[in-house]
């Protein structure tokens, strides 16, 4: 199954501000997606990922606010803008069908807004 | 709109004390299921995949069953390493997302 690099690891940052979060696959993979894990809850689907068209954005989510990049088959982005305390979470990408693995997941980024 | 149920939300067992998590769900046309395991901070680690009603996989003191309506996650002497939350998703179509249940979350103290 894909290995995946997701970067940074954590972050603190300030309100109002944005954080760009990074995944690399080391295998062509057509989707990619990117969660959301608030405390103490479960992981939530922010959005699908397709190279070489524009995410699709599940219900609650928008492109403004979590504006995603999918250059090539590897790499996808998220960025988290305008940040409020509320954005406090963990986020996660996830590639999928790769293999008899299942789904795969990046260690994921612990995000802190104060 | 397809629905998972993971029960309990919390379970505490003493080491070796044996339990079962269950997963159930109203999918229309269920094509199997998944088992992760999460640590915290950690993303969700992959156990099982099961595809069909009668289906049993087993790793080490896990095992998973799968019904028409539910599946479970049996754990046998668990140990404190066994400590995680464990979330169950129903298998999405082809270029689709993991949908998972809220997960149940299992401590195991020595």
């Amino acid at each position: 199954s894909a290995v995946i690099s997701q970067k940074p690891s954590r972050d603190i940052c300030q309100r109002g501000t944005s954080l760009t979060i990074q995944c690399q696959v080391d295998s062509q993979v057509t989707m990619m997606f990117w969660y959301r894990q608030q405390p103490g809850q479960s992981l939530t689907l922010i959005a699908t990922a397709n190279q070489g068209s524009e995410a699709t954005y599940e219900s609650g989510f928008v492109i403004d606010k979590f504006p995603i990049s999918r250059p090539n088959l590897t790499f996808s982005t998220l960025t988290v803008s305008n940040m409020s305390p509320e954005d406090s979470s963990i986020y996660l990408c996830s590639v999928g069908g790769t293999g008899v693995g299942g789904y795969t997941f990046g260690s994921g980024t612990r995000l802190t807004v104060v | 709109e397809d629905q998972v149920t993971q029960s309990p939300e919390a379970l505490r067992l003493q080491e070796g004390e044996s339990s079962s998590l269950n997963c159930s769900y109203t999918v229309s046309g269920l094509r199997g299921l998944f088992w992760y395991r999460q640590d915290p901070g950690k993303g969700p680690e992959f156990l099982f995949t099961l595809y069909s009603a009668g289906e049993e996989k087993e790793k080490e003191r896990l095992k998973a069953t799968l019904t028409k309506k539910e599946s479970f996650l049996h754990i046998t002497a668990p140990k404190p390493e066994d400590s995680a939350t464990y979330l169950c998703a129903p298998l999405p179509q082809a270029g689709t997302a993991l949908i998972f249940g809220k997960g149940t979350t299992l401590s195991v103290s020595s």
